[in-house]
């Protein structure tokens, strides 16, 4: 079956520039999530999706930084005014969340953002 | 805080040696914790995970790890390494309540010299 896809593979932007990422998850999975790979910082959670929940975003770095959930399916981040240090790999990632914190997250292959 | 620590953040090993990867975990229950490798350009891929059922835990390629709760490791090994091996390697753990996110290590590279 399909995986977790995610677009574009690399976006190049202007430093102030708004960007928006998008990722389809595994259907029938309702947990999402996002998190950001950098050289500096590792693997960092920026925000979780569960259902019809409020989204848990303690890991957003920043008020420019949002994302949403649409249909319990896709999401779009979108990073406003980006800045160098914006410049990662942002990672999606899906799971069943039957069992808490046991289930298997399965992850896109990413958007690797680059900020001019 | 949960957090887990990789000891190394390169490793280089022969082609059909002992692959060792260390990794350390902080958290005041057992947590669940987790093995992912990621290719060079990919995303991340399980290879094993541990839920409290078994502290052995058998993932995929060969690879297996230990749950040691008096040491609070959780190591990957495989005994014979293979060229495809060559990878980065990400120890993640889950608390049992509450956010869900996975808290990963810093990572280790592994190199397979032929």
């Amino acid at each position: 079956g399909a995986g977790v896809s995610q677009s574009p593979s690399n976006k190049v932007t202007e430093k102030g520039k708004d960007v928006e990422l998008r990722c389809d998850p595994i259907s029938g999975h309702t947990a999402l999530y996002w998190y950001r790979q950098s050289l500096g910082q590792g693997l960092e959670f920026l925000i979780y999706f569960q259902g019809n929940s409020a989204p848990d975003k303690s890991g957003l770095p920043s008020d420019r930084f949002s994302a949403e959930r649409t249909g319990g399916s896709v999401s779009t981040l979108t990073i406003q005014r980006t800045q160098q240090e914006d410049s990662a790999v942002y990672l999606c990632a899906s799971s069943l969340d039957w069992t808490g914190g046991a289930d298997t997250q399965y992850f896109g292959p990413g958007t690797r953002l680059t900020v001019l | 805080a949960q957090s887990v620590t990789q000891l190394g953040s390169h490793v280089s090993v022969s082609e059909g040696a002992l692959v060792l990867l260390r990794c350390n975990y902080s958290s005041s229950v057992p947590p669940y914790l987790f093995w992912y490798v990621q290719y060079p350009n990919q995303g991340l891929q399980l290879l094993l995970k541990y839920t409290s059922a078994a502290t052995l835990v058998k993932g995929i390629n060969g690879f297996e790890a230990e749950f040691k709760k008096s040491e609070t490791s959780f190591h990957l090994t495989k005994p014979s390494a293979h060229m495809s091996d060559a990878a980065e390697y990400f120890c993640a753990v889950s608390d049992l309540t509450g956010r869900r996110a996975l808290t990963f290590g810093s990572g280790t590279r592994l190199q397979v010299q032929p």
